[in-house]
C-alpha cells in the first residue's frame, strides 16, 4: 500500500509561521494535494504540486521534492481561524486520491 | 467547482440495519469516491463508483458490506450493510471533474452515521 505520513498534531501562536511535512512513496506519484478540515467540515482545497518546487497561494505555500517523496504547507501570519486539520494527499498512477494521516494544527492567541 | 449534495446529512441506526446514502453532483462527472473518515482520523478511500461497471474496491473494503450503485454521472449510493458500532463514521463523497480543474477533488459534505 501507500503509506503517506504526517505529524499528529502540531501548535502555533497567532502571528508565527508553521510548516507541516508530508512524507510519501513515489512509486506510481501523479501530484500532491494539500487540503484544510475544519471540526465537523468536509475538507476544502488549498494547493496542488506536480512539479518539484514551491506553490505560494497568499499566506499558504506548498512545496514538493518528487525525488525525496517529501511535501511541506507553509501557514504564514497564522490567524486563530486557521486551526484546523491538514491533510496531505497524493494522487497515484490509477488515478486515486489517497489522504496521509492528517495534522491536527491549534493556533493559540 | 462541482457541488455536491449527500443525504441524509446524519443518521442514529440499530445495529443489523443498513442505510443508504446518496450522493448528487450538479454536474456531469466521470469518477466519485466514496470515503470514510472515522473520529479523529483522516479520510479512507472505500471505492472507486463507476458509471456503467461495477465499482472497484479498496483494501479492506468488499462488495457484500459497501454496496454501490452509479446509475448516470450525477448520481451515486452508497449502502452501509448490516451495520455495527464499528461502522459509526462520516461517509464522504467525492468527485474529480478532471484536469481542467487541476486535478483537484472536491467533496460533499458527509454524513455522519452513529451505530449503536
Amino acid at each position: 500500500g501507500q503509506n503517506i505520513d504526517q505529524p499528529t498534531e502540531m501548535t502555533a501562536t497567532e502571528g508565527a509561521i508553521v510548516q507541516i511535512n508530508c512524507t510519501y512513496q513515489t512509486s506510481g506519484f501523479n501530484g500532491l494535494f494539500w487540503y484544510q478540515q475544519h471540526a465537523g467540515e468536509a475538507p476544502t482545497f488549498l494547493s496542488y504540486n506536480v512539479l518539484d518546487g514551491l506553490e505560494e497561494k497568499g499566506r499558504f505555500s506548498s512545496f514538493l521534492s518528487r525525488s525525496k517523496g517529501y511535501s511541506y504547507l507553509l501557514l504564514k501570519e497564522l490567524q486563530m481561524k486557521d486551526s484546523a486539520s491538514y491533510l496531505c494527499a497524493v494522487f497515484y498512477n490509477t488515478d486515486k486520491l489517497i489522504f496521509g494521516t492528517g495534522t491536527r494544527l491549534q493556533v493559540f492567541p | 467547482s462541482a457541488v455536491i449534495s449527500q443525504k441524509p446529512s446524519r443518521d442514529i441506526c440499530q445495529r443489523g440495519t443498513s442505510l443508504t446514502i446518496q450522493c448528487q453532483v450538479d454536474s456531469q462527472v466521470t469518477m466519485m469516491f466514496w470515503y470514510r473518515q472515522q473520529p479523529g482520523q483522516s479520510l479512507t478511500l472505500i471505492a472507486t463508483a463507476n458509471q456503467g461497471s461495477e465499482a472497484t474496491y479498496e483494501s479492506g473494503f468488499v462488495i457484500d458490506k459497501f454496496p454501490i450503485s452509479r446509475p448516470n454521472l450525477t448520481f451515486s449510493t452508497l449502502t452501509v450493510s448490516n451495520m455495527s458500532p464499528e461502522d459509526s463514521s462520516i461517509y464522504l463523497c467525492s468527485v474529480a471533474p478532471g484536469l481542467a480543474f487541476n486535478n483537484e477533488q472536491f467533496f460533499g459534505p458527509g454524513t455522519r452515521l452513529t451505530v449503536l
